[in-house]
């Protein structure tokens, strides 16, 4: 049972236009939640978190947005850059020292 | 500052061989994870480790073992290597419960 989804597999934008890439969780114990960005051949890279006591964190043209209610979240990206073409992972942790992982979106941005 | 490093980075292994994957990070951290990622899948948690001398089990423990001696290393063991495992590994460290993992390269093994 798939605890963090992310229901899109891929996505594509335009350079310069906003890139909005979802995730849903379903564990109401889950009170940390993060973005990675994955190149290929790499290991994964720390973007932005949120925790769940905030509903929106922003980091120059990365913002995450955080619906609790709704058990979801977002990260927005304005503007996307061709070098932001690359998987996204959404994670999510709580209290057991444990973070568990959506699938991934691959986004691509064209100049 | 090395971060955390992997070894090795590819390896092939035949069906029945038995491997180590190498982890080590330099930033004290006191919490490590072993993550396998299959093609189109997420990250899935092999086992975990809160300090030297204790691990525990993720989501997909079974044909591996870790421990845990000292604060930098933590390897990971395939006894009898099977074709499911046929994967890449990374290995990730943390300062805490709510802070960011850092990931080493990933090791690429495939078993045939």
């Amino acid at each position: 049972d798939q605890q963090v989804k992310q229901n899109s597999p891929s996505l594509s934008v335009q350079e310069g236009r906003i890139s909005i890439l979802n995730c849903d969780y379903t564990n109401s114990m889950f009170d940390y939640f993060l973005w990675y960005k994955k190149y290929p051949a790499e290991g994964p890279t720390f973007l932005i978190s949120i925790s769940s006591i905030k509903d929106k964190n922003e980091d120059g043209r990365f913002t995450v947005f955080l619906n609790k209610s709704a058990k979801h979240l977002s990260l927005h990206i304005v503007p996307s850059q061709p070098g932001d073409s690359a998987v996204y992972f959404c994670a999510a942790g709580g209290s057991n020292y444990k973070l568990t992982f959506g699938k991934g979106t691959l986004l691509t941005v064209n100049p | 500052n090395a971060g955390v490093t992997q070894t090795p980075k590819f390896r092939i292994l035949k069906i029945g061989q038995s491997m180590t994957l190498q982890c080590a990070q330099d930033m004290n951290h006191n919490y490590m994870y072993w993550y396998r990622q299959d093609p189109g899948m997420g990250l899935k948690l092999i086992y975990y480790s809160v300090g030297a001398g204790i691990t525990d089990k993720g989501e997909v423990p079974n044909g591996y073992n870790v421990s845990r001696s000292t604060t930098e290393d933590f390897p990971l063991r395939l006894e009898l290597a099977a074709p499911s495992q046929t994967s890449v590994y990374f290995c990730a460290s943390t300062a805490g419960v709510h802070t960011e993992a850092f990931f080493g390269q990933g090791t690429r093994l495939t078993v045939v």
